[in-house]
């Protein structure tokens, strides 16, 4: 299966460490897009790339937050200084083209701030 | 910016009963509509899809949804529903902004629990 694939699947840090977390999207998938969701919500959307642009970055993103791109193919995400509201899935998803489009999401990344 | 609302939280039906989750979202221009439902412990999957054409498209598991430009709209149907259909459903809108798609816009999810 060459599905979006995120790892770790699961991570568990202490408030104020630092974290990463990688997606690899399907390959020639030129847009890759992060969500984070939390328990009974819908995905909240976090950024997106076409390629290894960065071409929107959500107004809600504290600047603890930062993506990268930097070869267009997979991305990393990270979180500085972690805070317990930042437990949360977060996805990951991947589309073939800019549009008309539809997005293939990973399993995610299951973050817990203790 | 777009918005998607969806109008139940939670929907409790039995087998065989009939089903409509509702859907609408807020943006005037050309939008691609898609429900994608969440089965317990597993990702997001794509269920149907909207892009053009035929405004009642049909999807995987005898689902289909109708598209109402006028009402903003793309309800999801199904008329007998079945145990194994219970899963959390999210309704999403990618928009049109000049030469250039949008980000994907979730609504809140409607869970279904189906009573066998």
């Amino acid at each position: 299966d060459t599905g979006v694939s995120q790892d770790p699947r699961h991570k568990i840090t202490k408030r104020g460490q630092n974290v990463t977390f990688r997606c690899d999207p399907i390959s020639e998938h030129n847009r890759l897009y992060w969500y984070r969701q939390t328990l009974g919500q819908g995905p909240e959307f976090l950024t997106y790339f076409q390629n290894e642009a960065q071409l929107e970055k959500s107004r809600l993103l504290s600047d603890r937050f930062s993506a990268e791109r930097p070869k267009g193919s997979f991305s990393t995400l990270e979180i500085q200084r972690t805070e317990q509201g930042d437990s949360a899935m977060y996805l990951c998803a991947s589309s073939f083209r800019p549009y008309p489009t539809e997005a293939f999401f990973g399993q995610g990344t299951r973050l817990t701030v203790v | 910016a777009q918005s998607v609302s969806q109008h139940n939280h939670h929907v409790i039906l039995s087998e065989a009963a009939s089903l409509e989750l509702g859907c609408n979202y807020s943006y005037g221009g050309t939008v691609n509509l898609f429900w994608y439902v969440q089965y317990p412990g597993q990702h997001l999957q794509l269920l149907l899809k909207y892009f053009s054409g035929d405004p009642l498209v049909k999807g995987i598991k005898g689902f289909e949804a109708e598209f109402i430009k006028s009402k903003f709209s793309f309800n999801l149907r199904k008329p007998s529903v079945q145990w194994s259909d219970t899963a959390e459903y999210f309704c999403a809108v990618n928009a049109l902004v000049g030469d250039y798609g949008q980000n994907f816009v979730f609504g809140p999810g409607t869970r279904l629990s189906v009573l066998p």
